[in-house]
């Protein structure tokens, strides 16, 4: 059964440092999306994304976020300056379309700031 | 926004026994419901999920039920095996956006 798979599991950064985290949705979907755990704490929805744009995004994606389609299989999260309070699991999830909802979600990076 | 809350934080149940787990919702245009279930260092799976012209659903083992009036809907699992112990999350989520609104889960220990 096709899965969503993200690179790297685990990602260590300084605080103030770029990171770029990568997802390889499943591919026969449309809609990407990342979220983020942190420690404890419920799921929290970052952004979604739609034909290499942004279609939603929270109070949490800020100016430091992107995201991008840079090919036909990856999609990104890149941080430009990490703080501390950036540290999580990030899930990248995708969803065949948008009626159908349900969303298959990678297993996870783990990024930790020092 | 939409808010979900979910309880209990934590459940054990025996072996054998079932377990429910609740989560109210805040938006009454919310209208897609999934349950996803995470064991410990792996991905959130879709276990069961609802629509809101439904009240009830059912895959073996899990139910889920859903009251749109009072803007609440439980899990059940029913014969509770171990390896139903895990995190369950639910969440919510309406067709005007495709975010979902997590709850803050639910850790879940069968007893042998």
């Amino acid at each position: 059964e096709p899965e969503v798979t993200q690179t790297p599991s685990h990602q260590v950064t300084q605080m103030g440092q770029e990171v770029i985290l990568r997802c390889v949705p499943i591919s026969n979907h449309l809609y990407f999306y990342w979220y983020r755990q942190i420690l404890g704490q419920k799921v929290e929805f970052l952004v979604s994304f739609y034909n290499n744009e942004i279609s939603e995004k929270s109070e949490i994606f800020d100016d430091q976020f992107s995201v991008e389609r840079p090919d036909g299989s990856n999609f990104t999260l890149k941080i430009r300056s990490t703080k501390l309070e950036d540290s999580a699991m990030y899930f990248c999830a995708s969803s065949v379309d948008w009626q159908r909802n349900e969303q298959f979600f990678g297993p996870g990076t783990r990024l930790t700031v020092l | 926004g939409e808010n979900v809350e979910q309880h209990p934080s934590t459940l054990s149940v025996q072996e054998g026994d079932s377990a429910v787990i609740k989560c109210t919702y805040s938006d009454s245009a919310s209208n897609y419901f999934p349950w996803y279930k995470q064991e410990l260092g792996k991905r959130p799976q879709l276990i069961i999920d609802i629509r809101s012209n439904v009240g009830e659903k059912k895959d073996q083992r899990i139910a889920v039920t859903l009251n749109k009036t009072a803007k609440h809907f439980s899990l059940h699992i029913t014969e509770t095996q171990p390896e139903d112990s895990a995190v369950y999350f639910c969440a919510a989520s309406k067709n005007t956006g495709n975010q979902f609104y997590f709850g803050t889960g639910t850790s879940l220990t069968v007893i042998p």
